[in-house]
C-alpha cells in the first residue's frame, strides 16, 4: 500500500536561513505523481508542485526547489533564504496511477520562520 | 479565479446531533473529496465522488456518509456526531481524467463535538 512519511513534524528557523523539508514515499506502482502543498494559517491548502515518476529532474521556482530521487524514494523540498511568510504547514502527497485521483498525504511539517 | 467554498469555517455541535458539511466548487470538476485533518496524521480521505450520485469510500468512512446530487456540490453527513469526530474537515475538487491533476481545496471547517 502507498505511504508518505514526513519525519519532521516541526521545524523552526530564523529568517534568511535555508531549510529542507523531507518526504519519503512508498509505492508499488511504477507510474505515480508526487505533490507538495502549503497550508498557511488561513487553512486552505495551496498546490506548489507536481512531479511524475519518470521525471527526476530537479526543479527550481524562485526560492523554492525540489529534489526527487527515485533511488531513495524521496521528494525533498528546500526553501532558500526563508521568510516569515513561508511559515505554514507543508504536506507531501502521492497519487498512484491505479488509484484514481486519490491522494495519500504525509503527516505534514510545520515550518516556523522567526524574524 | 477557481474556488472551493465550504459552508462554515467553525461549527460546534453536541454529541448525537446530525451534522451537514457543505462544499461547493465552481470549476465544473468531476471529482470531489472530503478529508479530515488531525495533527500528526495529515489529511485522511473520508469519501470521494467522481460523478453525480456516485461515491466511493476512502480510508476512514466509518461514521460518515456523503451526498452528491449536483456536480458542483458535495455534502458530508455525520449521522450521529461523536466527540472523536472533532476535527478539521477539508473539501477538495479536481478535474477527472488523470491522476496528475492537482486538487483544489476549500478553507476547511473546524468542527467541535461536545
Amino acid at each position: 500500500a502507498q505511504k508518505v512519511t514526513q519525519a519532521q513534524t516541526e521545524i523552526s528557523v530564523v529568517e534568511k536561513e535555508d531549510v529542507t523539508l523531507d518526504c519519503v514515499y512508498e509505492t508499488r506502482d511504477t507510474t505515480y505523481y508526487l505533490f507538495w502543498y502549503k497550508q498557511p494559517p488561513s487553512g486552505e491548502l495551496v498546490f506548489l508542485i507536481r512531479r511524475n515518476s519518470f521525471d527526476e529532474q530537479n526543479e527550481i521556482s524562485g526560492r523554492y526547489s525540489w529534489n526527487f530521487q527515485k533511488s531513495t524514494s524521496s521528494f525533498n523540498f528546500t526553501i532558500t533564504a526563508s521568510q516569515v511568510v513561508d511559515s505554514a504547514v507543508y504536506f507531501c502527497a502521492l497519487s498512484e496511477n491505479n488509484a484514481g485521483n486519490m491522494l495519500t498525504f504525509g503527516g505534514g511539517t510545520r515550518l516556523m520562520v522567526k524574524p | 479565479d477557481v474556488k472551493v467554498t465550504q459552508s462554515s469555517r467553525y461549527l460546534v455541535k453536541r454529541t448525537g446531533e446530525k451534522v451537514f458539511l457543505e462544499c461547493v466548487q465552481d470549476m465544473d470538476h468531476e471529482n470531489m473529496f472530503w478529508y479530515r485533518q488531525d495533527p500528526g496524521l495529515g489529511l485522511r480521505l473520508i469519501y470521494f465522488s467522481y460523478d453525480v450520485k456516485m461515491k466511493e469510500k476512502g480510508d476512514i468512512p466509518e461514521g460518515y456518509s456523503v451526498s452528491r446530487e449536483k456536480k458542483e456540490r458535495f455534502s458530508l453527513i455525520l449521522e450521529s456526531a461523536s466527540t472523536n469526530q472533532t476535527s478539521m474537515y477539508l473539501c477538495a475538487s479536481t478535474l477527472g481524467g488523470g491522476v496528475y491533476n492537482e486538487q483544489f481545496f476549500g478553507p476547511g471547517t473546524r468542527l467541535t463535538v461536545l
